[in-house]
This record gives C-alpha cells, sequence and structure tokens, in this order.
C-alpha cells in the first residue's frame, strides 16, 4: 500500500516561515514526479508545485511562485516545501500527492499550516 | 491567469445521470490538456477518478466516465449512488509544467 504522510504544519505568524515535509512509501516515491497541493478551509483545491523524480525540474504555480521552494530527498523518500513570506491566504490544509502521467493518484492525508498573528 | 471554471452545484436523484464539465477561461479544453477528475468528501484526501480524459483509476466504478464534449471535459455519472454525492474537481494541464484544479462541483443524491 502506498502511504504518503505531511508533517511540519502550524501556527505561524504573517511574514513567517516553514517547512513541510512528506514522507512516502520508497517503492513509490523513487519513481514518481511529486506535487504539493493545498486547499484553504471551505474552499477548493489549489495546485502549488511538483518536482520531477530526480529533482532536476521543477514547477510552481503563479500564487506561490518566489515565495515557496520544492525539493526532495530520494534516499529517504522525502519530499520538502520551503514556505516563506507567509500571508494569511496562505492558510491551507497542504496535501503532499503523486504525480504520475496528468494524474494524482496517491493523497497524504495533510497537514494544516495556520497564518495569523 | 488561468482559471478553470465547473458548475458549482448538481443535483441528481438516486439512479440518474448528471454530467459535470470544467473549461478554461481562455481556449478549450482538449486531450492535450489530459484532464483528470477527482472525488472529495469531508475531511477527506481527494480520491482519483479518472485520468488523461477517460482512463478510469484503479478500483473505480464504471459508472464513472471522463470525455470531451464541445470544449470541455466532461465527468459523467450513470447511476448516480448515495455515497456518489460529494465535491468533484476537475484538473488541467495548461502547459510549462503547470496544473490547474477547477473550481469544484458539489453534487447532492437525492
Amino acid at each position: 500500500e502506498v502511504q504518503l504522510v505531511e508533517s511540519g504544519g502550524g501556527l505561524v505568524q504573517p511574514g513567517g516561515s516553514l517547512r513541510l515535509s512528506c514522507v512516502g512509501s520508497a517503492s513509490i516515491f523513487r519513481t514518481s514526479w511529486m506535487s504539493w497541493v493545498r486547499q484553504a478551509p471551505g474552499k477548493g483545491l489549489e495546485w502549488l508545485a511538483n518536482i520531477k523524480e530526480d529533482g532536476t525540474d521543477k514547477y510552481y504555480g503563479a500564487s506561490v511562485k518566489g515565495r515557496f521552494t520544492i525539493s526532495r530527498d530520494n534516499a529517504n523518500s522525502l519530499l520538502f516545501l520551503q514556505m516563506n513570506s507567509l500571508r494569511a491566504e496562505d492558510t491551507a490544509m497542504y496535501y503532499c500527492a503523486t504525480q504520475g502521467y496528468a494524474l494524482f493518484e496517491y493523497w497524504g492525508r495533510g497537514t494544516l499550516v495556520t497564518v495569523s498573528s | 491567469q488561468t482559471v478553470v471554471t465547473q458548475e458549482p452545484s448538481f443535483s441528481v436523484s438516486p439512479g440518474g445521470t448528471v454530467t459535470l464539465t470544467c473549461g478554461l477561461s481562455s481556449g478549450s479544453v482538449s486531450t492535450n490538456s489530459y484532464p483528470s477528475w477527482y472525488q472529495q468528501t469531508p475531511g477527506q484526501p481527494p480520491r482519483a477518478l479518472i485520468h488523461s480524459t477517460n482512463a478510469r483509476s484503479s478500483g473505480v466504478p464504471d459508472r464513472f466516465s471522463g470525455s470531451i464534449l464541445g470544449n470541455r471535459a466532461a465527468l459523467t455519472i450513470t447511476g448516480a449512488q448515495a455515497d456518489d454525492e460529494s465535491d468533484y474537481y476537475c484538473v488541467l494541464y495548461v502547459g510549462s509544467g503547470i496544473y490547474v484544479f477547477g473550481t469544484g462541483t458539489r453534487v447532492s443524491v437525492l
């Protein structure tokens, strides 16, 4: 069974930083593009960023480009999202997901980020 | 900035058929948009239903089907069941490695 588990969420002040982690099953992690997706309370899903299997290619959505950085550690089946200059509108549940050929197949249960003073 | 639009809500009777659609703010959806569809119930992560326009994910019942209708992607639920009551999201590939989720459709079965 493929498992993804996010961590690192919490309460942070506006302008602050946070690093999210996602640990995955080794069987699929190393051979998958990976994405971060978020969902603000009561709102829809928003794709944020993805990273190629070997980490050489990365892409970002417009709302986070320049503030968030995606990275991965394949040796330990870890995915990261470094979030800087956080704003109230970044408050959301953050999910990691495997990204097959245009398919977000496996999802974690998410980690909640709250940006508030 | 690209916006992907979906109907806000639909209501369907048990056993009935409903078609949800997904469109681009500018331009047409095609197979090159690689549309995929996800089902989400409250408090749960999304579940993949359909990818690459019409390929069902593993374990997804065949009452769910995907297609292109005109210039939009479509998800059809045939023979709706009570546990199909959920939020449904499409995702489109818009080029340059970028994906955009649709605004979501809430389906009620009653």
